[in-house]
């Protein structure tokens, strides 16, 4: 699966958008994005993916370049209960790694009052 | 969204003990489910991918006899810890996928937090 590069950690103000990057150059055509989101001491939490059309759903939108080598997670308003670990995962439709999920670090997100 | 519940969600143990945690798919049947690990400031470990009616397959490195898993059910899977030691102890999360296409949503439990003493 491919490698994605995600800060460590990121703030944002409560009530602003926060924009969370990811690099993933290394992406194959069939692989697609996936975000999840990991409040502490909780299971992780799907957010949104896509392949490479912009998408957005109630919770998010994800931006993904034209070459499909990075990435954006948007929180349009973020809340004080939005602050937890980002997870930028890229998986393959198929194949032998067909529904594994290959978490990095993560982002670290803390909106603040 | 689907629902996947865990239990216990946090359970104590003596060394040498065995535990077992549970994973339910409450609202649709999960053909393969899997099992993390996740120690303290970590990013969480595939361990094992559970298929519905046969043998579990194993990350490299995770000794199958001590993790003990079964999937004899579509919406239930379970992990058993044989022999705990302290090393053990950690955040053991299990997620599942409804069958399909690949694309979907895989769903997470909410954890078990395995204290061994």
């Amino acid at each position: 699966d491919a490698k994605t590069t995600q800060p460590t950690s990121m703030d944002c103000a409560e009530g602003r958008a926060a924009n969370l990057p990811c690099n993933h150059s290394t992406i194959s055509g069939n692989e697609y994005v996936y975000w999840y989101r990991q409040i502490h001491s909780q299971g992780p939490q799907y957010i949104i993916h896509g392949l490479k059309n912009n998408e957005t759903n109630e919770m998010a939108s994800l931006i993904i370049t034209e070459d499909r080598k990075s990435s954006t997670l948007i929180l349009p308003h973020a809340t004080l209960r939005d602050t937890a670990v980002y997870y930028c995962i890229v998986r393959p439709a198929g194949g032998t790694s067909y529904g594994k999920l290959t978490f990095g670090q993560g982002t670290i997100l803390t909106v603040h009052p | 969204g689907a629902v996947v519940s865990q239990h216990p969600s946090r359970v104590i143990c003596k060394s040498g003990t065995s535990v077992k945690i549970e994973c339910r798919s409450l609202d649709f049947q999960a053909t393969t489910m899997f099992w993390y690990r996740q120690f303290p400031k970590q990013s969480l470990m595939l361990m094992a991918t559970s298929n519905e009616g046969s043998k579990a397959t194993y990350e490299q490195g995770v000794e199958k006899d001590k993790f003990l898993i079964n999937h004899a059910s579509l919406t239930l899977s379970t992990l058993t810890v044989t022999s705990a030691h302290p090393e053990d102890s950690s955040f053991y999360i299990c997620s599942a996928r409804e069958g399909g296409t690949g694309l979907e949503k895989l769903f997470f439990g909410s954890g078990t937090q395995l204290s061994v003493l």
